[in-house]
Parts: structure tokens; sequence; C-alpha cells
């Protein structure tokens, strides 16, 4: 079972510069999140999606957007990177129920 | 503002001694609180959740209404015990916020 994908693993970025980080999980969970983590400052939600076709601003929206494409999809995009974003980031799946967050992997992003 | 505290951003101990990995919430209704843990080079996972009152591992977590917290036990730390721990509390709507964390070290 894959769980939760999320791709690229690394990206380097120049300022400026736009991308999407790609999350899918296979486990029929309604609710999905992007967090980013950096040290000293633990994880930080950025959005969140509680079911498919609704999303909500976390604590750090600035500069991201998102789209909860499907049930399974949850993209997390910055428009204009800047080095305030080089980051960890990590999408997770829950099934709202029991409050469980799977976690992917992790991408590792730099914005020079 | 919601908010999940974890005062200690790295807590030291010697194997076979009992740690406790501090976590506090802002107060506001009936929380729900769970505990991750980063093992290196593996995923972020869920350890254990306060509503089923279980212990995973040797660890246990007690809700303390009254001191709005939900610290970490462990009477007896071991080596594999070492690594990343979060406090999480979900609001309404499945919003889940986590602490800073507290990277554990368990030292032989």
């Amino acid at each position: 079972n894959a769980g939760v994908t999320q791709t690229p693993k690394f990206q380097v970025l120049k300022t400026g510069q736009s991308m999407t980080l790609q999350c899918a999980q296979d486990m029929n969970h309604n609710s999905m999140y992007w967090y980013r983590q950096d040290p000293g400052m633990g994880l930080r939600l950025i959005y969140y999606s509680a079911s498919e076709g609704t999303t909500d601003k976390g604590e750090v929206p600035n500069g991201y957007n998102v789209s909860r494409l499907n049930k399974r999809e949850f993209s997390l995009r910055l428009e204009s990177a800047a080095p305030s974003q080089t980051s960890v980031y990590f999408c997770a799946s829950s099934a709202a129920r029991d409050g469980e967050l799977f976690f992917g992997e992790g991408s590792r992003l730099t914005v020079l | 503002a919601q908010r999940v505290t974890q005062p200690e951003k790295l807590l030291s101990v010697f194997k076979g001694a009992p740690v406790e990995l501090k976590c506090n919430y802002s107060y506001s209704g009936s929380p729900e609180l769970f505990w991750y843990v980063q093992y290196s080079r593996q995923r972020l996972q869920l350890l254990l959740r306060h509503i089923s009152r279980e212990s995973i591992k040797g660890f246990t977590a007690d809700l303390n209404k009254g001191e709005t917290s939900f610290h970490l036990k462990k009477p007896f730390a071991q080596e594999e015990d070492s690594a990343m721990y979060y406090c999480a509390r979900r609001y309404n709507n499945n919003d889940m916020r986590f602490g800073a964390g507290t990277r554990l070290t368990v030292k032989p």
C-alpha cells in the first residue's frame, strides 16, 4: 500500500519561480493537509481540506495556494517562490472520524 | 490563538531513566490531543491519542484539564526512543495543529 505519496522529493527553485507540490492518498480519506517543517518551529499548517470540494487556511497560508482536485489528490502551489519558503513540506491525510494523520515522506524545497 | 506549546526543544536522558515530554494547550472546550513521533528516516506517525487512554511502546500521556497539559511519559527510556516528538491538537472541522516538537536523545 502506497498510503500518502508526494512529489517531488527534492526541488531547488530560484526566487520568483513557481512550482506545484503534488500529493495523493489511496486510503479513501476525507481530509488532507499541507504542513511545512522548519527547525525550531515544528510543523505549521499551511492549508487543509476537510472534505472534497473544501479548503481552509491554516497558520501560514500566505504565498501558497491549494487545489483539492478530487478525493485522492491535494496539491500545493507556490506562485512566486521566496527564500522564506525554503522548508520541508509534508502532505497528510486523515479519516475524519478518528483524527489520525498519515504522512507522506516529505518534499525538501530550497529557494535561492 | 489556537496553540500547542512544547517548551523543550531538546531533551536528553540516559537509558533506563524516566522521561517526560511536556505539552500544554490553550484552553478551549474539550480538546482532542495526540502525540506523534518521527524516528530517523521514517515518516511522522501517530504514537498515541488521549481519547483511547492507551500505552504504546511504554509511553503514556494523561490529559490534565486543570493544567491544560498532555505530557508524555515513560518510566524507563530506551535508546530506540530517540526521535522527534510532536504534540498535536484537533480543532473543529478536522483542523490539526502541532507544537514545535521536542527532540529526545536517549544516551547509552
